[in-house]
């Protein structure tokens, strides 16, 4: 099975700033990466889907990239609202794999 | 609009199984695909397995030989049955709607196994 590994696991980030988090795939996904975000009373929001697409209503600071086994997500400027956890997801073969999670937190 | 719901026991014996209902509605369950995911307290998200919209199945390798899932398109639900549950299955339990990720998602049901 594909394990996915994610970077970091928190994330201490200020208002504002620009961020980035990592999710590395044990052998190449051929782009089929989603992320997610979960805010703490558990609710889980789509935000991209194949790499780069953006969900309908995600707000456009919100991008991803990556290619074979290395992708990113990127808040280019932080909002409030975007403190919460963060998780990619792989498809392969009718099975899919989350990384571990990134808890972004607000310094 | 597209929803869906768990429901089911907050409380399950340990040895016993675990039985969980998704019920959507705004989506055919002929034409889409629901998966059940898993997180324990203070934990990451596994995928568990997936009633396909033809209504084949995909499970998780791990929790395999103890997880059944199947569906009654008439009354719009999805069915999680977990045999042999153990403490470590306490979690929250979600459905969600199931392409190549999954784009709509329940609001989960919190299960915990305890004697």
């Amino acid at each position: 099975d594909i394990q996915m590994t994610q970077t970091p696991s928190s994330m201490p980030a200020s208002l504002g700033e620009r961020v980035t988090i990592s999710c590395r795939a044990s052998q190449g996904i051929s782009n089929y990466l989603n992320w997610y975000q979960q805010k703490p009373d558990g609710t889980i929001k789509p935000l991209i889907y194949y790499t780069s697409n953006l969900q309908s209503g995600v707000p456009s600071r919100f991008s991803g990239s990556g290619s074979g086994t290395d992708y990113s997500l990127t808040i280019s400027s932080l909002e409030p609202e975007d403190f919460a956890m963060y998780y990619c997801q792989q498809y392969d073969s009718s099975t899919w794999t989350f990384g571990g999670g990134t808890k972004l937190e607000l310094k | 609009q597209v929803q869906l719901k768990e429901s089911g026991p907050g409380l399950v014996q340990p040895s016993q199984t675990l039985s969980l209902t998704c019920t959507v509605s705004g989506l055919s369950l002929t034409s889409n695909s629901v998966s059940w995911i898993r997180q324990p307290p203070g934990k990451g998200l596994e995928w568990m397995g997936v009633i396909w919209s033809n209504g084949g199945t995909d499970y998780n390798s791990a929790i395999k030989s103890r997880l059944s899932i199947s569906r009654d398109t008439s009354k719009s639900q999805v069915f999680l049955k977990m045999n042999s549950l153990q403490t470590e299955d306490t979690a929250m339990y979600f459905c969600a709607r199931t392409e190549l990720g999954f784009d709509y998602w329940g609001q989960g049901v919190m299960v915990t196994v305890s004697s």
